[in-house]
């Protein structure tokens, strides 16, 4: 089955910088890469997604890159503020139209410094 | 319109007892999702209902994990004689392959404490 890791766990930037987090998959038939963000206490939430026919997404200060080659893929949030502070976790996934069971990584802690 | 709503919030409950966890998911979805997240840990699929097929259910972590979808929408998930390892917090999500294709929308979550 396929298995998502991201990196790093923790992520610290001070507001206005920018802020990267990267995923690896391992099943090579994944087609699907959504992106959640996971306020305390609240359920998660997509911020973006990205399928394997582009390599590359952008919605405002969010964007997500895909290496289908390289079967990573990476979220990338500029202009940090304060309220980006959250959980996030990448996933993957085969989708065939009808849904898409997503096999999440274990998360990415972002801290938001002013 | 409403969104995928779950009962109950929270549930505590003995080890060794039996817990029923209900989803009610976004009108008109018809792909149902169950995930399983464990304190400070991702999210874990446990089982998956599109339409009228039949259930993958090969995240189910032992046969006392059962689910069942009632009528193509509500859900309800089943732990028999709960254990310890099962606290955590039940995730329910549902999808439309109608609407923006592949997006899971997911309820408040079940923080089960089992003691």
């Amino acid at each position: 089955g396929e298995n998502v890791e991201q990196h790093p766990s923790t992520l610290s930037v001070q507001e206005g910088d920018s802020a990267v987090i990267k995923c690896t998959y391992s099943d090579s038939a994944s087609n699907y890469f959504p992106w959640y963000k996971q306020e305390l206490g609240k359920r998660p939430q997509l911020i973006i997604d990205i399928r394997s026919n582009v390599g590359e997404k952008k919605d405002q200060r969010i964007a997500v890159t895909l290496n289908k080659t390289a079967k990573h893929f990476s979220l990338h949030i500029t202009e940090t503020q304060p309220e980006d502070s959250a959980v996030y976790f990448c996933a993957a996934s085969w989708f065939t139209g009808g849904g898409n069971k997503l096999t999440f990584g274990t998360g990415t802690q972002l801290k938001v410094e002013l | 319109g409403a969104g995928v709503s779950q009962s109950p919030s929270n549930k505590v409950t003995e080890k060794g007892k039996d817990v029923e966890l209900r989803c009610d998911p976004i009108s008109g979805h018809t792909a149902l999702y169950w995930y399983r997240q464990s304190l400070g840990q991702g999210l874990e699929f446990l089982i998956y209902f599109q339409g009228n097929s039949a259930p993958d259910k090969s995240g189910l972590p032992s046969d006392r994990f059962s689910a069942e979808r009632t009528g193509g929408s509500v859900s309800t998930l089943t732990i028999q004689r709960t254990q310890q390892e099962d606290s955590a917090v039940y995730l329910c999500a549902s999808s439309s392959p109608g609407g923006q294709v592949g997006e899971q929308f997911f309820g408040p979550g079940t923080r089960l404490t089992v003691l």
